[in-house]
């Protein structure tokens, strides 16, 4: 699986917007960009993911560069709630039904400020 | 909306002793994940299984097993216990609709060996 890197941790004030960002140089044409989070004492939950356009949905958006080769993961307006470990997965499409493991790397600790 | 189950939240062994770890998923959801992570870790891949035929293989132990039974539920099963066995375990279900298979995450067993 290509490998994502990421800043061990970011903090940010409340009510602000958050910019995650991904590094992900080596990035084959099938492969999806996912991100995930981890809430303290909890299991990872999904919150974006994209192909080659920028995506919004209500948790997030997701600005994806042009060459792919990095991303950012933008939440509008952060709460105590978003405190978390926030985590950029690369994940083969292409794979059969059953093969869509989700690979983990280091992510980023992300500190809300109140 | 339901969510995964896992059963049981916490759990207590000794070293060479066995545990079984037990996942029900999300209504609908024929493909069952499972995770590791040990503390200060990140989430690890040990094993997925589709339409309850194993479909991938992470870094699981031979001591460890797993299978996914008629009803869609999963166990793991964990046999001489090492106090390195010690971590949360995380049960995954996600539905292959051939869109996006988001995975949903369950709550996690916390195994802690003595």
């Amino acid at each position: 699986d290509a490998k994502t890197t990421q800043p061990n941790s970011m903090e940010s004030n409340e009510e602000e917007p958050v910019h995650l960002p991904c590094n992900h140089s080596t990035i084959s044409g099938t492969d999806y960009i996912h991100w995930y989070r981890q809430l303290p004492s909890q299991g990872p939950e999904y919150v974006i993911h994209g192909l080659t356009s920028n995506v919004n949905n209500r948790m997030a958006s997701l600005a994806i560069a042009e060459d792919r080769k990095s991303s950012t993961l933008i939440l509008h307006r952060a709460t105590l709630r978003d405190a978390a470990v926030y985590y950029c997965i690369l994940r083969d499409e292409s794979t059969n039904f059953g093969n869509e493991k989700l690979t983990f790397g280091t992510g980023t600790r992300l500190t809300i400020i109140p | 909306a339901a969510g995964v189950i896992q059963s049981p939240r916490h759990l207590i062994k000794e070293k060479r002793e066995t545990a079984t770890l037990k996942c029900y998923p999300i209504p609908r959801h024929d493909t069952v994940y499972w995770y590791q992570q040990g503390p200060g870790q990140d989430p690890q891949f040990l094993i997925s299984f589709y339409e309850k035929m194993q479909s991938d293989k992470g870094s699981i132990p031979d001591r460890f097993s797993a299978q996914q039974f008629s009803d869609y539920h999963s166990e793991l099963n964990m046999s001489s216990l090492e106090l390195g066995d010690s971590a949360l375990y995380f049960c995954a279900s996600s539905r292959t609709s051939g869109m996006y298979n988001e995975q949903f995450f369950g709550p996690g067993t916390r195994l802690t060996v003595l």
